[in-house]
Parts: C-alpha cells; structure tokens; sequence
C-alpha cells in the first residue's frame, strides 16, 4: 500500500525556472492538500482540493498553483522559482466520509532548493 | 498568523527523564492532533483529541486537551532514544466538510542514551 507519493525528493532550481512537484495518492481520498515546512515555522498550508475539479488557497498561495483533474493526482506547480520558496514541500491527504476525518497522510516530502 | 504556539522549541534529555510539551492558541479548535515526524519523512499521526479536559493515552505518551479547547499538552514518562524527532500539534477549525489542519510551530526532541 504506497499511500502518498511525491516526486521528486529533492530538486536544486535557479531563479525564474518553473517546475512541478507530483503528489499521488492511491486511498480513494476526497481532500489533498500541500503544505511548505520551514525551520521553527510549523508546517503552512500553500492550497488545498476537496475533490476532483475543487481548490482554494490556503496561509500561503503566493507564487504556487496547483488542479486536481483526477482523484488520485494533486500537482504543485511553481511557475517562477524564488530563493524565498527553497523549503520541503509536503503532500498530504483525508477521508471527508469516515470516522478518520482530518487525520492526514503525508508524503515524505519534496526538498527544493533554489540558487 | 501563526495560531498554535508550542513549547519549548528545543528540548534535548536524557534517557529515562519525563518531559512535556505544550500547545497553546487564543482560537478554539473543534479537534486536535499530535503528530510525529522523524528526519527525511513526512509527520505521522500519534493521537486525535476532541472533546475538552480529554486524556489519551498512547503507552508512555500522555495527551491532554484544554477544557476550554484551546490549548493542548504531550507528556512523555520515562523517554526513550526512539522517541526522538518533531512533535507537532495541529488545530481543525471546522467540523463541517473541510478538512483543514493548523499546524504548531513544533517542538524538536532528542533523547540521549
């Protein structure tokens, strides 16, 4: 059972380049959400899909798009890359219909650098 | 804004010492979570409370929410080097359809053999 998956693990970018963190989750769940980790900040909230077609934006949007055209797939896009973006990047995603509600599953992370 | 304040940030012991960690905010939250997360991996669910002035425990780790839901406390009796690593709490604000986390600031834990 692979649950969250993200790709790649590590990445090293320059300034202006463009890239897409991939995100995959094989448990059927409705809300997948991104989130960046930085050191003494917690984990933030950057969007978040409560189904196929559905997001919204979450603490911190700015710089970062994402869709979520099938279930199962919710990729973070960052169109310009900025040296404030270095950071690890985080998928996760919960059930809406069980009792399990709001507990998260988490990816191992993306950690991104950028020059 | 951060909401969820933790502390202490740092905390390093030895083996066998009892430590806890807070978290505190001036919000209400309809539930809350503690997770753990180990170097080079994402956090791991340790433990949801939900109703104010609940107790869990989970072996050696104690959880306890506020009465009032607004602040929330891990107590680890007798710590263990395997219970190193980044203790994080998380608020859910909604209890409707949305299943959005606030996440604490964290607290890094290293026990020493």
């Amino acid at each position: 059972n692979a649950g969250v998956t993200q790709t790649p693990k590590f990445q090293v970018l320059k300034t202006g380049q463009s890239m897409t963190l991939q995100c995959a989750q094989d448990m059927n769940h409705e809300y997948m959400s991104w989130y960046r980790q930085d050191p003494g900040m917690g984990l933030r909230l950057i969007h978040y899909s409560v189904g196929a077609g559905i997001t919204d934006q979450g603490e911190v949007p700015n710089g970062y798009n994402v869709s979520r055209s099938t279930t199962e797939d919710f990729p973070l896009r960052l169109l310009s890359a900025a040296p404030s973006q270095t950071s690890v990047y985080f998928c996760a995603s919960s059930s809406h219909y069980t009792s399990a509600k709001n507990i998260q599953y988490f990816g191992a992370g993306t950690r991104l650098s950028v020059l | 804004t951060q909401l969820l304040e933790q502390s202490p940030q740092f905390l390093s012991i030895q083996e066998g010492e009892n430590l806890t960690v807070y978290c505190n905010s001036s919000s209400v939250f309809s539930s809350l979570q503690w997770y753990r997360q180990e170097p080079g991996e994402g956090p791991v669910l340790l433990v949801t409370v939900v109703t104010g002035g609940e107790v869990k425990k989970l072996k050696r780790l104690t959880f306890q929410f506020g009465d009032a839901r607004k602040d929330s406390s891990l107590h680890i009796t007798a710590a263990q080097p395997g219970d190193t690593g980044l203790y994080l709490c998380a608020g859910a604000k909604d209890s409707g359809a949305t299943n959005k986390l606030i996440f604490g600031t964290g607290t890094l834990l290293a026990v020493q053999p």
